[in-house]
């Protein structure tokens, strides 16, 4: 089984200033790792994933994370955040085998963008 | 191409009675995946369907049922709702089964029990 740990549950920054969002992951088996964004009042939608190869991961709308093994984490970064960003970020892992392709999400870090 | 499409978009309940939550998925994914998310959590996977074959399911109990329709679209039921069953429920739509396949997510339908 795997789980997904989101240390914050909220996480304010000025408009135009760096954000990390932290996930942290178990799993006892190799994973694939996903970042979901979720505007109001919408569904989700992805902005990136990683399954193997290059350990940083380019995304949709600006946004990198980086696979890191030893630390089983999968940070999410935008070096210049904007207005649009304001949304709740979800990170999600899913078994890499077959017959475990479930998706497992953390509990969600609200990101709030201050002018 | 639309995308995935859920309907109610919004649903009021009360205790006792019976839900249909209906998705269409996007035209050519055959896997359709639901989610409920209680407001303040992640969502939480109950269902997987593929080929109109139920290929996971998560940890809710068997008043939760779902099925998927020749054309792909899927059902979900629930019977003898609770309060605690109030929720946004998600449906997920991907080509295949496997996660190396993106999942699209509908803006989902939210379900009040009261």
């Amino acid at each position: 089984a795997q789980s997904v740990t989101q240390l914050d549950s909220q996480v304010p920054v000025f408009e135009e200033a760096p954000v990390e969002l932290r996930c942290n992951y178990s799993s006892s088996v190799s994973v694939y790792l996903f970042w979901y964004v979720q505007y109001p009042n919408q569904g989700l939608q992805l902005l990136l994933k990683y399954l193997s190869g290059s350990t940083l991961v380019k995304g949709i709308n600006g946004f990198e994370a980086e696979f890191n093994k030893s630390q089983t984490s999968f940070h999410l970064r935008k070096p210049s955040v904007h207005i649009s960003d304001t949304a709740e970020y979800f990170c999600a892992v899913s078994g890499s085998f077959f017959g475990n392709e479930k998706l497992t999400f953390g509990t969600g870090t609200r990101l709030t963008i201050i002018p | 191409d639309a995308g995935v499409t859920q309907s109610p978009t919004h649903l009021i309940k009360t205790r006792g009675q019976h839900v249909t939550l209906r998705c269409s998925p996007i035209s050519g994914h055959k896997s359709v995946s639901w989610y409920q998310q209680v407001l303040g959590q992640g969502p939480q996977f109950i269902f997987q369907y593929y080929e109109k074959e139920e290929r996971g399911r998560g940890n809710f109990p068997d008043r939760f049922s779902a099925r998927q329709f020749p054309n792909y679209s899927s059902e979900l039921n629930v019977n003898a709702l609770l309060l605690g069953d109030s929720a946004l429920y998600l449906c997920a739509s991907s080509y295949s089964r496997s996660t190396l396949e993106t999942q699209y997510f509908g803006p989902g339908t939210r379900l009040l029990v009261l």
